[in-house]
């Protein structure tokens, strides 16, 4: 099956500096990659997806990156704020069966310091 | 974005009963959900994929018999932990899909074994 690698675990930032998060998977028909954010107690909430024909996607201030021939793909914050600070997690998911089975990377505890 | 409700939100119960934990979706059609549970400060573990009118899929290392899963229509699942033990606390958090779409998280159940 999939499994999804994410560093670091944690991350500390001052505010208004950039934050990156990185992300490997093993599994080559992955072809689509949600970030979520989870603030503490709360659901994961979707903050940007790429599919594997795309190689960078964009919104504001949060981008996101794709290797497919390297199998990683990255998250990346600008101009961090404190509400940025949350848990983030990247995933996978092939095309399988009919639906897409989304395998959750561990994680990165992302502080922003005012 | 589409709403996914799980209820309850936290339930406390003795050791040796069972809990039942309901995921709907409010506004769109499932044709698949998603039960996962989540240790604190870890990521989520997929337990198990269910389609609606059929039976679950689950992941290695969860048992079918204790952990019982019901799609009976494309709005609801529901998830039964049985014979409830205190190391089954843990936050149990649900996801529905539609086809080709992005995954939306119920809020999450807390759930207590005392």
């Amino acid at each position: 099956g999939e499994n999804v690698e994410q560093h670091p675990s944690t991350l500390s930032v001052q505010e208004g500096d950039s934050a990156v998060i990185k992300c490997t998977y093993s599994d080559s028909a992955s072809n689509y990659f949600p970030w979520y954010k989870q603030e503490l107690g709360k659901r994961p909430q979707l903050i940007i997806d790429i599919r594997s024909n795309v190689g960078e996607k964009k919104d504001q201030r949060i981008a996101v990156t794709l290797n497919k021939t390297a199998k990683h793909f990255s998250l990346h914050i600008t101009e961090t704020q404190p509400e940025d600070s949350a848990v983030y997690f990247c995933a996978a998911s092939p095309n399988s069966g009919g639906y897409q089975k989304v395998t959750f990377g561990t994680g990165t505890k992302l502080q922003v310091i005012p | 974005g589409a709403v996914v409700s799980q209820h309850p939100s936290w339930v406390i119960c003795k050791s040796g009963t069972s809990v039942k934990i309901e995921c709907r979706s409010l506004d769109f059609q499932a044709t698949t959900m998603f039960w996962y549970r989540q240790f604190p400060k870890q990521s989520l573990m997929l337990m198990a994929t269910s389609n609606e009118g059929s039976k679950a899929t689950y992941e290695q290392g969860v048992e079918k018999d204790k952990f019982l899963i019901n799609h009976a229509s494309l709005t609801l699942s529901t998830l039964t932990v049985t014979s409830a033990h205190p190391e089954d606390s843990s936050f149990y958090i649900c996801s529905a899909m539609t086809w080709n779409t992005e995954a939306f998280f119920g809020q999450g159940t807390r759930l207590t074994v005392v």
